[in-house]
C-alpha cells in the first residue's frame, strides 16, 4: 500500500540532545512537509520541499534542520537550539501542480518528550 | 490575527443527527484553497474534502459537505446522519496563493473536538 511512514512512533531527547525523525513516501509526491503540533492546538509549519536538494523554511524553523536527498525521504533534525521541543510531529506529501490543490497526506507521527 | 478561526472547541451531538463545524478564514489573495481534516485519537490526519475559492458549487464527499460563504469568508462543514466513529478533532486549514504553483504548507486552526453520543 502506498503511504508515508514515520518513526520512531515514540522519541525521548535527553537536554542538550539532537535527534532525527524519519519520513519515507512511496506516494511518488514531489512535495512533502513537516508540522509540529502542541496540546490543543492545530498544526504549525516547520519546513516544506518541493524538490530533492531544495527546501524552505516554515513559521516555526528555528531549533529545526531538514535534508531533502531523495525524493520519497525528509528526515527532520530538532536540535538542542529547540528550547521546548515536546510536541507531536507529522509529516505529509503532496503532488505538485501548476494550482497546488491537492491535498496533504499525513504519516502517523512521532511524539518527541524531553527526558 | 489568526488566518483561520474555529469558534467551538468542543461539540456534543447525538447519534444520527447533522452536525456543522464553523470555520472563518482571513487572506487577501483571490485565489486559495480549503480542506477540512479529521484527527481521530490515535494521531493520524485523514483529508476530508476541499473547496476552491473559484469553485462555484459547494463541495461535497459522502457524508461531508462544505458549505462556502466566499463574502463571508466562511467554509463550515457539514456531517449528515452522524455516527459513533465521526468522534474526532476536526481541523480547518487554508493554502493561499496556489494559483502561482509551488506548494507552501497549510495554515490550520485549532480545531474543534466532536464528540457523538450514542
Amino acid at each position: 500500500d502506498g503511504g508515508i511512514t514515520q518513526s520512531p512512533k515514540y522519541l525521548f531527547r535527553k537536554e542538550g540532545q539532537n535527534v532525527t525523525l524519519s519520513c519515507e513516501q512511496n506516494l511518488n509526491h514531489d512535495a512533502m512537509y513537516w508540522y509540529r503540533q502542541d496540546p490543543g492546538q492545530g498544526l504549525r509549519l516547520i519546513y516544506y520541499s518541493q524538490i530533492v536538494n531544495d527546501f524552505q523554511k516554515g513559521d516555526i524553523a528555528e531549533g529545526y534542520s531538514v535534508s531533502r536527498e531523495k525524493k520519497e525521504s525528509f528526515p527532520l533534525t530538532v536540535t538542542s537550539a529547540q528550547k521546548n521541543p515536546t510536541a507531536f510531529y507529522l509529516c505529509a506529501s503532496s503532488i505538485l501542480d501548476t494550482y497546488s490543490n491537492q491535498p496533504q497526506h499525513f504519516g502517523d507521527g512521532t511524539r518527541l518528550s524531553i527526558l | 490575527a489568526q488566518k483561520i478561526t474555529q469558534t467551538q472547541p468542543g461539540m456534543f451531538v447525538q447519534e444520527k443527527e447533522a452536525v456543522t463545524l464553523d470555520c472563518t478564514y482571513d487572506t487577501s489573495d483571490q485565489s486559495y484553497g480549503l480542506f477540512w481534516y479529521k484527527q481521530p485519537s490515535s494521531g493520524e490526519m485523514i483529508f476530508l474534502i476541499y473547496q476552491g475559492s473559484y469553485d462555484e458549487q459547494n463541495a461535497t464527499e459522502g457524508r461531508y459537505s462544505l458549505n462556502f460563504q466566499k463574502a463571508r469568508k466562511s467554509a463550515n462543514l457539514v456531517i449528515s446522519a452522524s455516527q459513533l466513529g465521526d468522534s474526532a478533532m476536526y481541523f480547518c486549514a487554508m493554502r493561499e496563493s496556489y494559483s502561482g504553483g509551488g506548494a507552501d504548507g497549510l495554515t490550520f486552526g485549532k480545531g474543534t473536538h466532536l464528540i457523538i453520543q450514542p
